[in-house]
C-alpha cells in the first residue's frame, strides 16, 4: 500500500512555456502533500507544503507565483511551473503523508530548453 | 534551526564490508527520524524509522539505526553491504505532531565494488 504516482515522468518544454505536473495518491488518501526539487547528486529541497482545500505554504526562496500549487483532492495535487526557464530544469518529485510517514512519487523530469 | 546533517557524502566500500552512515539532527522538541534509499533510477523508498520505543531499529533489507538522544545522532548501519545497496541515502527528520515535513540530510552515495 501507499503508492504515489506522478505523471508524467519527464517533459521536455520550451522557454516561457508553463509545465503541469500531477501528483496522486493511489491507495490512500493524502490530506497533505509535499513537492520537492532535486538537482543531480543532491538532496531534496522543500518547495512547499500543500494542503488539500486551502493555499500550498512555500518554503522560504520559493516564487510562489510560478510555482503554482493546487490540491483539489485528497488523492491529487498539481504542480504547475509558469513561464518556465532553463534553471527550472530539474527533478520534482511529490510526497503523501499517511499517518506520519511520507511516501514518495517516482520523481518527474524536467528540462526547459 | 531545524536541520540534518549526514557526514559522508561518498562511501566506497567492498562487498561484504559493514557499514556505518552518519546522521545528526538539530530540532527543538520531540524528533521522528528516517533513512530512505534512492536506487539508480528509482523513487525514494522508506528503509527504517523512529518514532519513540527501542533505540535500536530494525528495517529493510538488513539495514538497522540507532537513535542516541545524547549525540542528536542516527546512524545507519549494515553489517554486511552487497553490490545491491550501491544507492543514495538519505537521512531525514520532522517534529513529532506537525504534518510530516520533512527535513532532509544532504545525502550519501554509497559506491558498493563487487
Amino acid at each position: 500500500g501507499a503508492v504515489v504516482s506522478q505523471h508524467p515522468s519527464w517533459v521536455i518544454c520550451k522557454s516561457g512555456t508553463s509545465v503541469k505536473i500531477e501528483c496522486r495518491s493511489l491507495d490512500f488518501q493524502a490530506t497533505t502533500m509535499f513537492w520537492y526539487r532535486q538537482f543531480p547528486k543532491q538532496s531534496l529541497m522543500l518547495m512547499a507544503t500543500s494542503n488539500e482545500g486551502s493555499k500550498a505554504t512555500y518554503e522560504q526562496g520559493v516564487e510562489k507565483d510560478k510555482f503554482l500549487i493546487n490540491h483539489a483532492s485528497l488523492t491529487l495535487s498539481t504542480l504547475t511551473v509558469t513561464s518556465a526557464h532553463p534553471e527550472d530544469s530539474s527533478f520534482y518529485i511529490c510526497g503523501g503523508t499517511r499517518a506520519y510517514e511520507q511516501y514518495f512519487g517516482p520523481g518527474t523530469r524536467l528540462t526547459v530548453t | 534551526a531545524q536541520s540534518v546533517s549526514q557526514h559522508n557524502h561518498h562511501v566506497i566500500l567492498s562487498e561484504a564490508a559493514s557499514l556505518e552512515l552518519g546522521c545528526n539532527y538539530s530540532y527543538g522538541g520531540t524528533v521522528n527520524l528516517f533513512w530512505y534509499v534512492q536506487y539508480p533510477g528509482q523513487h525514494l523508498q522508506l528503509l527504517l524509522k523512529y518514532f519513540s520505543g527501542d533505540p535500536l531499529v530494525k528495517g529493510i533489507k538488513g539495514f538497522e539505526a540507532e537513535f542516541i538522544k545524547s549525540k542528536f545522532s542516527f546512524n545507519l548501519r549494515k553489517p554486511s553491504v552487497q553490490w545491491s545497496d550501491t544507492a543514495e541515502y538519505f537521512c531525514a527528520a520532522h517534529g513529532s505532531g506537525n504534518t510530516g515535513k520533512l527535513i532532509f540530510g544532504q545525502g550519501t552515495t554509497l559506491q558498493v565494488k563487487p
